[in-house]
């Protein structure tokens, strides 16, 4: 059975600040990690894709991976009301299907 | 910038009836999923598909389920004969040469 797990939240932080959210994984045959942001009552969509152990960054978006501890987070700089949705976590391992996590809720006060 | 489109965007359906959800997948896209999101859970994969059969399913994807890429361009999954449990949003998604899994906007069904 492959586990992701995230706190669920809700994660409320200022119009500003650092959003820092967690995900871990309990198969170790993970090989590619996704966060997705899903607003209310639309779909997943892809914001950040990481495959190699450390961080890597998109614009206010950073990622950041541990496979030892298998380990993912990401951290949102300057955070805006705009990114107050669910982040979810998604694995893949050696086959193609992603396996998400319950999401984060993230709330950003203004 | 091309994205997955799908029809319709709500469907309402009698348990027992027959539905079919349609997807148009990213062009050069050569790999297609269903997953699905029932209310305030995780989304749950269902299905992938990949030269013209299936590659993988999920436990949930029992004899009531079935996809099909009719053309070129369709990506479809049928569902036989609906139960109350399959009410849910379901999203269909592809993946191209970057191994990125991009979702269209989803199909809520509802089954009364």
């Amino acid at each position: 059975q492959k586990e992701v797990e995230q706190n669920s939240g809700p994660l409320s932080v200022p119009e500003g600040a650092i959003a820092s959210l967690n995900c871990t994984y309990s198969d170790r045959g993970s090989q590619s990690f996704f966060w997705y942001r899903q607003y209310s009552g639309k779909s997943p969509e892809l914001i950040m894709s990481i495959y190699s152990n450390g961080d890597k960054e998109d614009g206010r978006f950073t990622a950041q991976l541990n496979k030892a501890s298998q380990y993912v987070s990401l951290l949102i700089r300057d955070s805006q009301p705009s990114d107050s949705a669910t982040y979810l976590c998604a694995v893949r391992a050696n086959d193609y299907k992603l396996s998400f996590g319950a999401g984060t809720t993230v709330t950003v006060r203004a | 910038e091309p994205e997955v489109t799908q029809t319709p965007s709500h469907q309402v359906t009698q348990m027992g009836q027959e539905v079919i959800l349609r997807c148009v997948p990213i062009s050069n896209h050569l790999y297609f999923y269903w997953y699905r999101q029932i209310l305030g859970q995780k989304v749950e994969f269902l299905v992938s598909f990949y030269n013209n059969e299936i590659s993988e399913k999920s436990e949930i994807f029992d004899d009531q389920f079935s996809v099909e890429r009719p053309d070129g361009s369709n990506f479809t999954l049928k569902i036989r004969s609906t139960k109350l449990e399959d009410s849910a949003m379901y999203f269909c998604a592809s993946m191209g040469s970057k191994n990125e899994q991009y979702f269209g906007p989803g199909t809520r069904l509802t089954v009364t």
